[in-house]
């Protein structure tokens, strides 16, 4: 089993609906947990880190599901340029920091 | 915050050619470094970590080596690449810790041909 599964997807959204999906992960000790964004042939940028209590920055929601070992992410009102691959991050619960990076899901808004 | 900066964005290379590419640190001290490779329509590989000069972690074993020579540089390198080391790869910076969020350079896209 990967230690960080994702919907590789595509998710095609139109312009101004809503979009969520789900990651699971297998360590059962990790503490920290991420949404990085990936566009096509750049480098992963944090979106947001995840809390247990979910957080919301702006459109995008994050949840943490501990009893079932997943996260997941919510993208209201969808905008054009919310299309990318979004990573879902995992720490490994080492010493330094070590984190793993899911695949990825591809989410594509049309307009 | 820190900034990552790699160079070069685009590399093109024959096959048993040298490889060096150099990843360097603004506006940390201390930062733990990796180095990451991504394969097309693939997620990350760890490929090495470093959590302070002199001290490189392999994670895999592979063609690739790495070096720390000061607290703000990190260098991936290979004496003989082979076609299977193309990639897209990454550098990224953390402050360290078990919490560690990490940022990344722009990346180098290394063609081995």
């Amino acid at each position: 089993r990967k230690e960080v599964e994702q919907d590789p997807g595509p998710f095609n959204v139109p312009e101004g609906a809503t979009v969520a999906f789900n990651c699971t992960y297998s360590n059962s000790a990790s503490q920290s947990f991420f949404w990085y964004r990936q566009d096509c042939r750049k480098e992963p940028k944090l979106l947001m880190s995840v809390y247990s209590s979910g957080n919301e920055d702006g459109r995008f929601t994050a949840q943490l599901n501990r009893a079932s070992q997943y996260i997941s992410l919510l993208i209201r009102d969808s905008k054009l340029s919310d299309s990318a691959t979004y990573l879902c991050v995992v720490d490994l619960s080492s010493s330094w920091g070590k984190l793993q990076f899911g695949a990825g899901t591809q989410v594509v808004v049309t307009p | 915050s820190q900034t990552i900066h790699q160079w070069p964005a685009t590399l093109v290379q024959p096959v048993g050619s040298p490889l060096s590419l150099e990843c360097t640190v603004e506006g940390t001290s201390n930062p733990n470094l990796y180095w990451y490779r991504q394969a097309a329509g693939r997620g990350l590989q760890l490929l090495f970590y470093s959590v302070g000069i002199g001290q490189i972690s392999s994670e895999v074993p592979q063609n690739l080596s790495a070096s720390r020579p000061q607290d703000r540089q990190f260098i991936l390198s290979s004496k003989k690449l082979l076609l299977s080391d193309s990639g897209f790869y990454l550098c990224a910076g953390g402050v360290g810790g078990g919490t560690d969020t990490q940022y990344f350079g722009p990346g180098t896209r290394l063609t081995v041909l």
